[in-house]
């Protein structure tokens, strides 16, 4: 059974830095792309990156401050969120993607709150 | 960017009635393979989104087949045959045709 597990988030300061993690299992971590995909309160879906075997891309909105990467060994994927914003509050969705590059699998889902 | 376009932002049918949400694209996501990058994903309150569709009609497995996706090139359509009590979501069209993937903003569904 694919899993897909976040964890990391938290209540955090403007312009302070949080690292998200989704573990992985179930399948082989290190054959499949992968993204995060937000969603603020009350509002719609919104992907902010990406990761595969080579380049990673980035919505703008998060374009420089935040870096997705991977840990193929421990089957695990991060995010690294730096210079955060009240608008960067969100529910943030890891996903695993299918045979094309929808996102197939999701995990539950981890809030971070970016107040002061 | 691709921006996706969703219509209407929320819709109220009957049970048993069918249910169409549109989905445009602000440009084609029709590849030379012939395949529409463009699925469509439920999400229930307080649940993570689950797909539907992908290729822009091909069912995921273990979805009801009351669901269909249609259309090709910036015009796409999801129809629900009889709507059912436990279909109320919002409901998400995403291209996947760009680097930069992108959704459409949304459309409620509820029971008239």
């Amino acid at each position: 059974e694919v899993r897909l597990v976040e964890s990391g988030g938290d209540l955090v300061q403007p312009g302070g830095s949080l690292r998200l993690s989704c573990a992985a299992s179930g399948f082989t971590f290190s054959s499949y792309s992968m993204n995060w995909v937000r969603q603020a309160p009350g509002k719609g879906l919104e992907w902010i990156a990406y990761i595969g075997s080579g380049p990673t891309y980035y919505a703008g909105s998060v374009e420089g401050r935040f870096t997705i990467s991977r840990d193929n060994g421990k089957s695990e994927l991060y995010l690294h969120m730096s210079s955060l914003r009240a608008d960067d509050t969100a529910v943030y969705y890891c996903a695993r993607e299918g045979l094309g590059s929808y996102s197939e699998y999701w995990g539950q889902g981890i809030l971070v709150t970016v107040s002061s | 960017d691709i921006v996706m376009t969703q219509s209407p932002d929320s819709l109220a049918v009957s049970l048993g009635e069918r249910a169409t949400i549109s989905c445009k694209s602000s440009q084609s996501v029709l590849f030379s393979n012939n395949k529409n990058y463009l699925a469509w994903y439920q999400q229930k309150p307080g649940q993570a989104p689950k797909l539907l569709i992908y290729w822009a009609s091909t069912r995921e497995s273990g979805v009801p087949d009351r669901f269909s996706g249609s259309g090709s090139g910036t015009d796409f359509t999801l129809t629900i045959s009889s709507l059912q009590a436990e279909d109320v979501a919002v409901y998400y069209c995403q291209q996947y045709y760009s680097t930069h993937y992108s959704f459409g903003q949304g459309t409620k569904l509820e029971i008239k």
